[in-house]
């Protein structure tokens, strides 16, 4: 069966500082994978997603950004935070398009 | 008008009541349709697809309203346990997918 591995599950970071967040998805291959944020009390937003190694769309010009070095590796990185950068972090992936997401347990990200 | 629209609530139901949530949606060419159910600082877990007129999974029911352009989710007998946030999904061309900002449940004894 598939599973998605997020971590941290929890990070706190000063602002400035650099993040790496990173998701994987075993037991499948070639899946599309999705960054999300979801600031409290809101909706996901999508930010970045990839239908192949190396190949990313972002949907959020910001300060972050996103690569995929290998089939089954997301990894969502910024060069230094902002305050607003605060937010639930969501990795997914769906096995084909459009189709059902699978959501990581997700990284609690606090800028202070 | 925007691309997916849900009721924020909250919904405050007594255990045993049905309760009905709608969701809006603007592109009349979306074809399949979810509801997803996320519990407080946890992540969202599919409920239920949609990809023609409903779909039926025990006490959850899902209706699909091409004409109107929005679909609902039925709970019946609603439980303490159902208490959530009800997000709705709607695919937007080959790869992305846009969430209504969700519907939040309370059921209480």
């Amino acid at each position: 069966s598939q599973t998605i591995h997020q971590w941290p599950a929890t990070l706190v970071q000063p602002v400035g500082s650099p993040l790496s967040l990173e998701c994987t998805v075993e037991g499948t291959s070639n899946p599309n994978l999705y960054w999300y944020r979801q600031a409290a009390g809101r909706g996901l937003q999508l930010l970045f997603y990839s239908v192949g190694i190396g190949q990313i769309s972002s949907e959020v010009p910001q300060n972050l950004s996103a690569s995929r070095p290998q089939d089954r590796q997301f990894i969502l990185s910024s060069k230094k935070l902002l305050l607003s950068d605060s937010g639930f972090y969501l990795c997914a992936w769906t096995p084909g398009s459009p189709g059902i997401q699978y959501f990581g347990a997700g990284t609690r990200l606090s800028v202070l | 008008r925007k691309e997916v629209e849900q009721d924020p609530g909250p919904f405050n139901v007594p255990e045993g009541a049905t309760v009905a949530f709608n969701c809006t949606y603007s592109n009349s060419a979306s074809q399949s349709f979810f509801w997803y159910r996320q519990d407080c600082r946890k992540e969202p877990k599919l409920l239920m697809s949609v990809y023609s007129s409903g779909n039926e999974d025990g006490r959850f029911t899902a209706q699909l309203n091409r004409a109107s352009q929005y679909i609902s989710l039925l709970i019946r007998d609603s439980k303490l346990s159902d208490s959530a946030t009800y997000l709705c999904v709607v695919p937007s061309g080959t790869y992305k997918y846009i969430f209504g900002t969700g519907t939040r449940l309370k059921v209480l004894a």
